[in-house]
Formats: C-alpha cells, structure tokens, sequence
C-alpha cells in the first residue's frame, strides 16, 4: 500500500517531443506529489508538485495530471530539450498528523532527449 | 543561504569497517531526512530526525545502522561492520517543518570493497 508504482523505465524522444511519465499509488492518504529531477551524481531537486484538489497543475514546460479516481498521476515535458535529459522521480506522501512526511519515490525513469 | 551539505561525497571502505556519512541541514531547517539510493532504483526511506530526537525510523535496518542528529553539528548516519550490499547513495533531505519541501543535499556515494 506504500508504493509508488513508476512507468516506463526509460524513454528516448527526439528534440521538442512531449515525454510522458507516469504514475500509480494505492494508499488514498497521499495527498502531496511531487515529481523530481536527477542529474547523475547530483542529488534530486523538485520540478513541481501537485495536491489531489486540482487535476492540472502547469510550471513552464511541465506539466503534471492528476486523476484520483485512478489513483494516477503523470509528467509531461512540452518542447523537451537535450538539457531534460536526467532520471525523473515521482513520489508521494500524506501531510496528516499521522504521518511523519516521509516520501514514497517510484523507480525513477531515465530520459534522454536526442538533438 | 548555503543548501543542504553532504560530506564525504564518495566514501570507500572495506567490508567489516564502520562508515561515517554527516549532513549539515540548511539554515532554519531542523527536521532532515535520510533515503538510500541503489543503482537503478528510487529513494528509499531510512530515517527522519529532529534535533536530539529519532521520529521515524521504520526505515531503518534493524542491525549495524544508526542515526542521530545532536543539538549542535550535523546529523549523522553510521553504519557499523559495512558488508558489499550496503554499497549505495545516501542522500539527506532537510525541510523546514514536517509537511514542507524537501531540499536534498548532493549525497554520499559508498563504496564498499
């Protein structure tokens, strides 16, 4: 109930192409997702986040859809360039007063985008 | 305002020895987060900490590793006896309260030998 379930494990997209990651929860307490960017041998920093209220949620070029009947939540990057390329992380967490504000990561997906 | 310092960057040691990882939080932070990272996987939760205080370490191995985060210095992760499978990144993540962003420092890369 505590995964965080992350697809696909990798993808190639040609310059300005519209990479899709997505995501799947079970546990209906999360109510915090943040998505994550990692270049290798940094550590990750946090491109956008998103709050079940709203099913869309937009930050320059990305973008993040949130379906919660689904339990289902996705990356886009619009107009993707060679510098996105880098490991994206969704994750998840709930903000109540049970939890401790730890962070579920998926598996991570490795994009490359080609010039 | 200086972000969130993980200190040594890599680490190598060899199997048996004890392993020392320290982070130093951000300015005003005092909550701070300990994930592991093997290759090719997600960040896994480890520990979470407040000053003096171990709040959650459901994470945590039950032997060899320990946390601690004293009121003066950084946190610190040690892991005792290092075997090859405890050979990963270890990243901290500092937060200013509970339910507030996370900043993640650089992390500790160990090599165990």
């Amino acid at each position: 109930q505590q995964q965080v379930k992350q697809s696909p494990q990798s993808l190639i997209v040609q310059k300005g192409g519209i990479p899709i990651i997505n995501c799947a929860y079970e546990n209906t307490a999360f109510d915090y997702f943040p998505w994550y960017q990692q270049f290798p041998g940094k550590g990750p920093a946090l491109l956008i986040a998103i709050r079940p209220d709203v099913s869309e949620k937009k930050e320059g070029r990305f973008t993040i859809s949130f379906n919660k009947s689904a339990k289902q939540f996705s990356l886009h990057i619009m107009d993707s360039q060679p510098g996105d390329s880098a490991t994206y992380f969704c994750a998840a967490t709930s903000h109540g007063s049970s939890n401790t504000g730890k962070l579920i990561f998926g598996q991570g997906t490795t994009l490359q985008v080609k010039p | 305002n200086a972000g969130v310092m993980q200190n040594p960057r890599h680490l190598v040691r060899r199997r048996g020895q004890e392993a020392r990882l320290r982070c130093s939080p951000m300015k005003g932070h005092s909550h701070v987060y300990w994930y592991r990272q093997l290759p090719e996987e997600g960040l896994k939760f480890m520990v979470y900490l407040q000053k003096e205080n171990i709040i959650d370490e459901s994470g945590m191995p039950k032997e060899r590793f320990s946390a601690e985060f004293p009121k003066e210095g950084p946190s610190i992760l040690r892991i005792q006896q290092v075997v090859r499978g405890d050979s990963a990144a270890y990243f901290c993540a500092s937060q200013e309260g509970m339910n507030t962003e996370a900043f993640f420092g650089q992390g500790t890369r160990l090599t165990v030998v």
